[in-house]
């Protein structure tokens, strides 16, 4: 079975754009969540979708968005990029139900802001 | 205030001795734990969970312990090997609050020699 992909696996941005990152789950799997690594903060929270829906949403300001589609992939977009965005963006998924609440993740998008 | 805490940033132990990582969470809420291990470059990959009716869970060379009463959970391997030396990170979550969100520690970096 394959694992959760995303795309790009590298990207490096200017100070004021916006990007969209993609992740396409482990088939079977109708929740995304989405994390930022940096070396300061570790891995935080950003939010979940299900059946489309966000379901949960970490302590990120409004410039960080996401969506799902039917077919479960999912995106996520910064708008009005800042330094302090730079970080590795990870996707996880999962079943989301009794008993496997475990979340499988990709390998991540490096997002360098300049 | 962080929720799930690693306290050694490091370990280091020899091949075909145990390991033992240590984690301590102070939301008494969580009912569900998760051991990551993450290569550089890559995402984290899924080791073990842990319900919080149980106290323990084996899975080949790997066991993890949880005492509730200590808010306390430990990571054994046993035997260590060199293709063990990774960071190991803990992650809690509020299943039973439908706050499926992974809280992570900030990760304890174990280094096997052989």
């Amino acid at each position: 079975k394959a694992g959760v992909t995303q795309t790009p696996r590298y990207l490096i941005k200017t100070r004021g754009q916006q990007v969209t990152l993609s992740c396409s789950p482990i088939s079977g799997h109708r929740s995304v969540s989405w994390y930022q690594q940096t070396p300061g903060q570790g891995l935080q929270f950003l939010f979940e979708y299900f059946s489309e829906t966000q379901r949960n949403k970490g302590n990120f300001p409004g410039r960080f968005s996401g969506r799902q589609f039917s077919n479960s992939r999912s995106e996520m977009n910064v708008s009005t990029l800042e330094l302090g965005d730079s970080a590795l963006y990870l996707c996880a998924s999962s079943f989301r139900t009794s008993p496997s609440y475990e979340q499988y993740f990709g390998p991540g998008t490096r997002l360098t802001v300049t | 205030d962080q929720q799930v805490k690693q306290n050694s940033p490091s370990l280091s132990v020899q091949e075909g001795r145990i390991s033992i990582l240590n984690c301590d969470y102070t939301n008494s809420m969580f009912d569900y734990f998760l051991w990551y291990k993450k290569y550089p470059a890559e995402g984290p990959t899924f080791l073990i969970s842990i319900s919080s009716i149980k106290d323990k869970n084996e899975d080949g060379r790997f066991t993890v312990f949880l005492n509730k009463s200590a808010k306390h959970l430990s990571l054994h391997i046993v035997p260590s090997q060199p293709g063990d030396s990774a960071v190991y990170f803990c992650a809690a979550m509020n299943y039973g609050g439908s706050q499926g969100n992974l809280i992570f520690g900030k990760g304890t970096k174990l280094s096997v020699k052989p």
